[in-house]
């Protein structure tokens, strides 16, 4: 069966300083991944999605960048945090885009 | 792009009791999904439902895509249901779900 892996489970950085979020799929291949952030406990918001090795889709230009080094690899990423930043990121997997969608744990940030 | 709206926006319930959570789209859908996030922020499959009805336990599921938009039933309800009901859809080709603002549901002792 598959699994969808993220970490760290939460994080408190400085403002100003880098970020790295990683997730991971297991038991499948070429799968579509997806980066969402929930700021106000209610709504998701798409910031990133990939359909193949190296692709990346932005949905909302910001300070963030997302890249996709292996099949089953998906990394969100910043140089420098802004205040924000601070939410619940989201990783998700599908087969494809008409496809179930399946959500990993979660990271819960704070910048302060 | 596609809007989704979901009603109500909030809801409490006491144990026991039914209730149904409505999900609008403003366009034609080929893949509608339904998630309960619970308090610890995971998110959970509830169904794929681009049309027709499914059932699962106490919680079912119909969508009327001739006439956009899709409901939830949950009935005799528990307090494990409590947390927030999204609707997600995907309007046409390679574009991502689009998701709803979701339905916060309390259900009390």
């Amino acid at each position: 069966s598959q699994t969808i892996h993220q970490w760290p489970a939460t994080l408190v950085q400085p403002v100003g300083s880098p970020l790295s979020l990683e997730c991971t799929v297991e038991g499948t291949s070429n799968p579509n991944l997806y980066w969402y952030r929930q700021a106000a406990g209610r709504g998701l918001q798409l910031l990133f999605y990939s359909v193949g090795i190296g692709q990346i889709s932005s949905e909302v230009p910001q300070n963030l960048s997302a890249s996709r080094p292996q099949d089953r690899q998906f990394i969100l990423s910043s140089k420098k945090l802004l205040l924000s930043d601070s939410g619940f990121y989201l990783c998700a997997w599908s087969a494809g885009t008409l496809e179930t969608q399946y959500f990993g744990p979660g990271t819960r940030l704070l910048v302060l | 792009g596609i809007q989704v709206e979901q009603s109500p926006p909030d809801l409490i319930l006491q144990e026991g009791a039914n209730s149904t959570l409505r999900c609008n789209f403003s366009d034609s859908v080929n893949n509608l999904q339904w998630f309960h996030q619970n308090p610890w922020g995971q998110l959970i499959n509830l169904f794929y439902i681009p049309s027709g009805t499914k059932q699962n336990g106490r919680l079912s599921a119909t969508t009327v895509a001739t006439e956009r938009y899709s409901l939830l039933y949950i009935s005799s309800s528990q307090t494990t249901d409590s947390g927030v009901y999204f609707c997600a859809v995907v309007n046409s080709g390679n574009t991502p779900l689009v998701f709803g603002k979701g339905t916060r549901l309390s259900v009390i002792a």
